[in-house]
């Protein structure tokens, strides 16, 4: 199957800590973001999303949080498991319906 | 219904040569979209459909590269003439249009090209 991100930036993290993956954004206009996980061999899948009126987000184990000033996105993850390693990418919605993806962080689960 | 599929799954072409690959996103959903990814990258977008309009499309989508969805259903992307650069892999996503700009994409498996 198809081998995504392989030079990409890579969190190594023990099964059962949290981890904390970061993303900067570029457009200041964006009013929209969100985190997408990719397995090899695959498209990207939804995790969360976040609207730019909203500072943090939480779903089930996840939380995105965002930082404006600064153009900063962060996903954490509670209590990694092996099946949450992969690609894990943010995207941003310049306020129109193109989204534009950053370049990505492997995560990688330590048993 | 199982979801965005793509077709086919692997495509080796000699450049020069034109491809086409073909999208069905999951029913009734209105908005499809078109993107490359290349190894360590993260998904471009190429261009965007809402039912069977073509409401925006990338600078990267040269005049080689031409997308349809004429009944508002599947979409073909294109590619004539290809190049080596053109290798990648091609990504299809679609959302609905009901309840807002927000809802999620979903992406289909992808279209490996590899052009010798």
């Amino acid at each position: 199957g198809e081998s995504v991100g392989l030079h990409l930036p890579t969190l190594s993290v023990q099964e059962g800590d949290n981890s904390i993956i970061n993303c900067a954004y570029s457009n200041s206009a964006s009013d929209y973001f969100i985190w997408y996980k990719q397995e090899s061999g695959k498209g990207p899948q939804f995790i969360i999303d976040i609207r730019s009126n909203m500072d943090k987000r939480q779903g089930q184990r996840v939380t995105v949080l965002l930082n404006k000033t600064v153009k900063h996105l962060s996903l954490q993850i509670a209590a990694t498991q092996p099946g949450d390693s992969a690609v894990y990418f943010c995207a941003e919605r310049p306020g129109t319906y193109k989204y534009i993806f950053g370049t990505g962080t492997r995560l990688k689960v330590l048993a | 219904d199982t979801g965005v599929s793509q077709d086919p799954r692997h495509k080796i072409t000699k450049r020069g040569q034109n491809v086409t690959f073909r999208c069905d996103p999951i029913s009734e959903h209105n908005r499809l979209y078109w993107y490359r990814q290349t190894l360590g990258q993260g998904p471009e977008f190429l261009t965007y459909f809402q039912n069977e309009a073509q409401l925006e499309k990338s600078r990267l989508l040269s005049d080689r590269f031409s997308a349809e969805r004429p009944k508002g259903s599947f979409s073909t992307l294109e590619i004539q003439r290809t190049e080596q650069g053109d290798s990648a892999m091609y990504l299809c996503a679609s959302s609905s249009v009901a309840g807002g700009p927000d809802n999620e994409q979903f992406f289909g498996p992808g279209t490996r090209l590899t052009v010798l």
